[in-house]
């Protein structure tokens, strides 16, 4: 089946611009996070969505910062202002809550670069 | 909170030899252990789990047993190749909280 995708894969931007970053994950399932990994780091939470409980956003760096999920699927991250610290690689990943192992499902990532 | 310690890397093997990558964690019940990998340009993807003391993830030669007696979950491999130079990321989840990830440690196999 299908597994998690995200949109862009690469997205170049101004600093000061704001962005938007999409994940659709695995259907069914009803956990979704975001992670931030930087250039040789390993990864950085940044929010964690769970069926229709109030998301998770102790990760998030800054007010700059910000998600939603639609309907309980496709969620986007919003970063506004960008700052060239932005730069990373953005990985959603998705889990179910019911699985036996709960398990996450990465998708491929967006790579953010901030000029 | 929970928290996941892996070895500092890199690490650096020749090929065909002994693989040991230290893993330990902190957790206020009892989570499940992963480990996942990323390979060179690509995304991570699950390589082994398990989810009670004394299991054992095992697949394509890696494996790493579950020990809550010293809560660790080390991954071992007894003969790696040059495929194998990647990313590797030990985490936890504990039932209805979030994953915890280890900063992971990178492994170059040379020929």
């Amino acid at each position: 089946g299908a597994g998690v995708s995200q949109s862009p894969s690469n997205k170049v931007t101004e600093k000061g611009k704001d962005v938007e970053l999409r994940c659709d994950p695995i259907s069914g399932h009803t956990a979704l996070y975001w992670y931030r990994q930087s250039l040789g780091q390993g990864l950085e939470f940044l929010i964690y969505f769970q069926g229709n409980s109030a998301p998770d956003k102790s990760g998030l760096p800054s007010d700059r910062f910000s998600a939603e999920r639609t309907g309980g699927s496709v969620s986007t991250l919003t970063i506004q202002r960008t700052q060239q610290e932005d730069s990373a690689v953005y990985l959603c990943a998705s889990s179910s809550a019911t699985g036996e192992l709960y398990e996450q499902y990465f998708g491929p990532g967006t790579r953010l670069t901030v000029t | 909170g929970n928290s996941v310690t892996q070895m500092e890397g890199p690490v650096t093997l020749s090929e065909e030899a002994f693989l040991t990558i230290n893993c330990t964690y902190t957790a206020t019940g009892y989570p499940s252990l992963f480990w996942y990998v990323q390979y060179p340009g690509e995304g991570l993807q699950l390589l082994l789990k398990a989810t009670k003391a004394d299991d054992k993830g095992s697949i394509k030669g890696f494996e790493a047993t579950y020990r809550k007696e010293t809560t660790s979950f080390h991954l071992e491999k007894g003969s790696v190749q040059v495929s194998d130079s990647a990313v590797y990321f030990c985490a936890l989840r504990e039932r209805g909280q979030n994953f915890v990830f280890g900063p992971g440690t990178r492994l170059s196999v040379l020929p």
